[in-house]
C-alpha cells in the first residue's frame, strides 16, 4: 500500500520568499505524484503531477517539484512566495494510471505568508 | 478544462433527516467518480469508490447503509446521508477521472453539511 508524508503541518514564509513543502512517499511499484492546494472552503486545485518523463515538474502559479526516486521524495517549491499563495497543500500518490485507482493524500501542510 | 461541480455548496438540516448531495462532470465522462471527507483542519479521507452502473466500493469503517452512493450516469454521481447527526457534519467532496485523459482526477468544489 502507498503512502504520503508530509513533514510540518505549517510553514511560514515572508513575502518573497522561497517556499518548499515537503512531501516523502512509500511505494511499491513506481508512484504517480501530486500537489494540490486547497483555499479555505474550496475543494482541490490540481497544482502539478508527475507521472514519467522528465523528474522536474512545472506547475501553476509558479510551483515546481522534483520527483527523486533516491530519496522517495517530491518536494514542492516555489521562488518567491506571494499572499495568494497562502492555502492547505496537499501531496498525495497514486500507484498505476492503468486503471482508476484511488489518491492517498499527506496530512496538508498550511503555508502562512507574511509581509 | 475538465470541471466537476457540486451542489449543494453548503446544507443544513435536521438531525434525523436524509440529506443529498451531488457530483457532476460537466464537460467528461466519469467513469469513476471518488468521495472523501474532510474535518476541519485535516486532510481528505477517502470514503468509497463509485463505478458507474455498479455498486459502490466502501473504504474500512465507512458504513455503506448510512453513505448511500449511487453512481446512475456517467456525469452524476449521488451521495446520501441517510438519518444525519450531528458528528455526520463535515466537508464533503467529490472527485471524477476519465480514462480518456491520463487518468487526471479533478475534484468539485465540495459541500459543507451541518447537522443540527
Amino acid at each position: 500500500a502507498q503512502s504520503v508524508t508530509q513533514l510540518g503541518s505549517h510553514v511560514s514564509v515572508s513575502e518573497g520568499a522561497l517556499v518548499l513543502l515537503r512531501c516523502n512517499y512509500s511505494s511499491s511499484v513506481p508512484p504517480y505524484l501530486f500537489w494540490y492546494v486547497q483555499y479555505p472552503n474550496q475543494g482541490l486545485q490540481l497544482l502539478l503531477k508527475y507521472t514519467t518523463g522528465a523528474t522536474l515538474v512545472k506547475g501553476i502559479n509558479g510551483f515546481e517539484a522534483e520527483f527523486k526516486k533516491s530519496e522517495t521524495s517530491f518536494h514542492l517549491t516555489k521562488p518567491s512566495a506571494h499572499m495568494s499563495d497562502a492555502a492547505e497543500y496537499f501531496c498525495a500518490v497514486r500507484i498505476s494510471s492503468g486503471t482508476a485507482s484511488k489518491l492517498t493524500f499527506g496530512t496538508g501542510t498550511r503555508l502562512q505568508v507574511t509581509l | 478544462g475538465a470541471v466537476v461541480s457540486q451542489h449543494p455548496s453548503r446544507v443544513i438540516c435536521k438531525s434525523g433527516t436524509s440529506v443529498k448531495i451531488e457530483c457532476r462532470s460537466l464537460d467528461f465522462q466519469a467513469t469513476t467518480m471518488f468521495w472523501y471527507r474532510q474535518f476541519p483542519k485535516q486532510s481528505l479521507m477517502l470514503m468509497a469508490t463509485s463505478n458507474e452502473g455498479s455498486k459502490a466500493t466502501y473504504e474500512q469503517g465507512v458504513e455503506k447503509d448510512k453513505f448511500l452512493i449511487n453512481h446512475a450516469s456517467l456525469t452524476l454521481s449521488t451521495l446520501t446521508v441517510t438519518s444525519a447527526h450531528p458528528e455526520d457534519s463535515s466537508f464533503y467532496i467529490c472527485s471524477a477521472t476519465n480514462r480518456g485523459v491520463g487518468n487526471t482526477i479533478y475534484f468539485g468544489e465540495g459541500s459543507w453539511l451541518t447537522v443540527v
